[in-house]
């Protein structure tokens, strides 16, 4: 079975631009939740998915939004982007919110 | 809100000796608590859990241990391998969203 696939790995941008990063879970999973992951501060929630819904919402500001398709790949956005914003973003995919959390790679974003 | 503080923030250990990582949480309505392995360049990967029905959990060479009532909970990793070395982030559930720890980062002596 595949795992979740983050796209793309990295990515390097300037300050005021956007940028979207794509996840896909593993098969069957209906639950994708993002994360971003800074040196020393762990893991933070940002919102999860759910059949095309959005279920839960971390403390970010609404530049950062997400999207679900019916197949359940996932999208997150990022509009005027700031130097903060640099970071691993982090997908992970369950069967279902009290289900373990699988998670792909990252990306790496960079903001110049 | 849910916080989780974590501590230590690096471990070192000698192979073969034990390593234990604790972690406390503020709200008592917390229910589960897992834990997650994160070598360089991956995702963190989920090595073992407890939930707040259970006060000990062991899977060979590693163990969590909860104590709701001073609301902390501790991983213990055995007879330590290099295998081991990464770092290691509690969470704790709270109306199914995870709060995280600011992770451990275990260095295993040969």
């Amino acid at each position: 079975k595949a795992g979740v696939t983050q796209t793309p790995r990295y990515l390097i941008k300037t300050r005021g631009q956007q940028v979207t990063l794509s996840c896909s879970p593993i098969s069957g999973h209906r639950s994708v939740s993002w994360y971003q992951q800074t040196p020393g501060q762990g893991l933070q929630f940002l919102f999860e998915y759910f059949s095309e819904t959005q279920r839960n919402k971390g403390n970010f500001p609404g530049r950062f939004s997400g999207r679900q398709f019916s197949n359940s790949r996932s999208e997150m956005n990022v509009s005027t982007l700031e130097l903060g914003d640099s970071a691993l973003y982090l997908c992970a995919s369950s069967l279902d919110r009290y289900n373990e959390q699988f998670f792909g790679p990252g990306t790496r974003l960079t903001v110049l | 809100g849910e916080n989780v503080e974590q501590h230590p923030s690096t471990l070192s250990v000698q192979e073969g000796d034990s390593a234990v990582i604790k972690c406390t949480y503020s709200d008592s309505a917390s229910n589960y608590f897992p834990w997650y392995k994160q070598e360089l360049g991956k995702g963190p990967q989920l090595i073992i859990d407890i939930r707040s029905n259970v006060g000990e959990k062991k899977d060979q060479r590693i163990a969590v241990t909860l104590n709701k009532t001073a609301k902390h909970f501790s991983l213990h990793i055995t007879e330590t391998q290099p295998e081991d070395s990464a770092v290691y982030f509690c969470a704790a559930s709270i109306d199914y969203q995870l709060i995280w720890g600011a992770g451990t980062k275990l260095i295993i002596k040969p």
